[in-house]
């Protein structure tokens, strides 16, 4: 299966800043590939598919890059409501599986 | 917009079957792939395995040996049984919706299992 990894494990950014994660993939993944945030006691909830483009409601704070093995979410301007854990996944060939996370904390 | 539901009890002794039941609604359950996912507490994502109508499914290697999923497409619901369980399969328990080739898009709040006797 295709391993995901996540860094850093925790990012920590003062609000009204740029905050930059990365996601690598073992293997080549195309651009299939998503980012998830979650709260706690949350389900996650998609930010980002195919790489690149937000889901329906997503603001254009978020933005994703990346094909083949690097990706990259980044989150232009920190609002509060944005401090959360972060997942990437990819659903190239299965299983799907996905990253242990990026923890976004205030600074 | 299509909203998804997770029941089933909370509390599985060891070595029984764990069985939860996603309740979709507002929203056929015929057009799209539906899968579980499970996180245990503090850790990380893990993919269980997915049902498309008609029963096609699809598990995870890891847990092929132990899992089913079904659905019922009468009461627009599909469900998971888990068995033998252990405590390494307590967790918190999500159904989710996506199309093949896609991301999971809408997903249950999540049904925490614990598993203990």
């Amino acid at each position: 299966e295709i391993v995901m990894t996540q860094s850093p494990a925790t990012l920590s950014v003062s609000p009204g800043e740029r905050a930059t994660l990365s996601c690598r993939a073992s293997q080549g993944v195309s651009s299939h590939l998503a980012w998830y945030q979650q709260k706690p006691g949350q389900a996650p909830r998609l930010l980002i598919y195919g790489a690149s483009t937000r889901a329906n409601g997503i603001p254009a704070r978020f933005s994703g890059r990346g094909s083949g093995t690097e990706f990259t979410l980044t989150i232009s301007s920190l609002q509060s409501e944005d401090f959360a854990v972060y997942y990437c996944q990819h659903y190239d060939r299965w299983p799907y599986t996905f990253g242990l996370g990026t923890k976004l904390e205030i600074k | 917009q299509v909203q998804l539901q997770e029941s089933g009890p909370g509390l599985v002794k060891p070595s029984e079957t764990l069985s939860l039941t996603c309740s979709v609604s507002s929203g056929s359950i015929s057009s799209y792939y539906w899968s579980w996912i499970r996180q245990p507490q503090g850790k990380g994502l893990e993919w269980i395995g997915y049902i498309f109508y008609g029963g096609n499914t699809n598990y995870n290697p890891s847990l092929k040996s132990r899992i089913s999923i079904s659905m019922d497409t009468s009461k627009n619901q599909f469900s998971l049984a888990l068995n033998s369980v252990t405590a390494a399969d307590t967790a918190v328990y999500y159904c989710a919706r996506f199309l093949l080739g896609d991301a999971f898009d809408s997903w249950g709040q999540g049904a925490p299992v614990t598993v203990s006797s």
